[in-house]
């Protein structure tokens, strides 16, 4: 059974761009979850999708969005690129019935 | 006061001890518990989840679980180093995005 997939797996942007992440739950999984992990610190909670609607959102500015489709992949879009942005962008997902969260290999995302 | 608490470490043990991992949390409602573990530059792989208080023992892996203490510890036989990594502690919990990580704790198994 494949795993949960990122795509990409490194994006070089510059201050200001704008960039868009990629997540493919585990198959027959309905939850997508994003996850900030910047360099040496711990994980930060983004956004949780399920059944296609946002559920939850973690303390970031609304430049970070994001959304999920009828398959549910799920697109994180991170407007106004900032340095600080620079991190490990990680998904998760689980199935409808359960709280257990398997996380793909992450985008690293670096902002010059 | 953190969600759920781990000692940052490092957690230096020699080859073939055991290594004793713990985490808190502060939610007595939970009732969910894992065991991630992370390699530099990596994303989380889960090792081990308990529900129940007691012992869980998968391998050399056991995940003890005390909800009356709000505890729940990992531990390692036979450390090996491969086993270096950061483990992270997640809590499951009715809100929020289900499941609330502690910020990890490194381990270092020296040969």
């Amino acid at each position: 059974e494949a795993g949960v997939t990122q795509s990409p797996t490194h994006l070089i942007k510059t201050r200001g761009q704008q960039v868009t992440l990629r997540c493919s739950p585990i198959s027959g999984h309905t939850s997508v979850y994003w996850y900030q992990q910047a360099l040496g610190l711990g994980l930060q909670f983004l956004l949780w999708y399920d059944e296609g609607e946002e559920r939850n959102r973690g303390n970031f500015p609304p430049r970070f969005s994001g959304r999920q489709f009828p398959n549910y992949s799920s697109e994180l879009n991170v407007n106004a690129l900032e340095l600080e942005d620079s991190a490990l962008y990680l998904c998760a997902s689980s199935s409808r019935d359960s709280d257990t969260q398997y996380f793909g290999p992450g985008t690293r995302l670096t902002v010059l | 006061q953190k969600e759920v608490e781990q000692n940052s470490g490092p957690l230096s043990v020699p080859e073939g001890a055991i290594a004793s991992l713990n985490c808190t949390y502060s939610d007595r409602g939970s009732q969910s518990f894992f065991w991630y573990r992370q390699y530099s530059g990596k994303s989380p792989e889960l090792i081990m989840f308990i529900y129940s208080n007691g012992d869980k023992e998968d391998g050399r892996f056991t995940a003890q679980l005390n909800k009356a203490s709000q505890y729940v510890s990992l531990l390692i036989r036979d450390s090996q180093p491969s086993d270096s990594a950061t483990y992270l502690c997640a809590v499951g919990v009715e809100y929020g995005n289900k499941l609330v990580f502690g910020a990890g704790t490194i381990l270092r198994v020296k040969s």
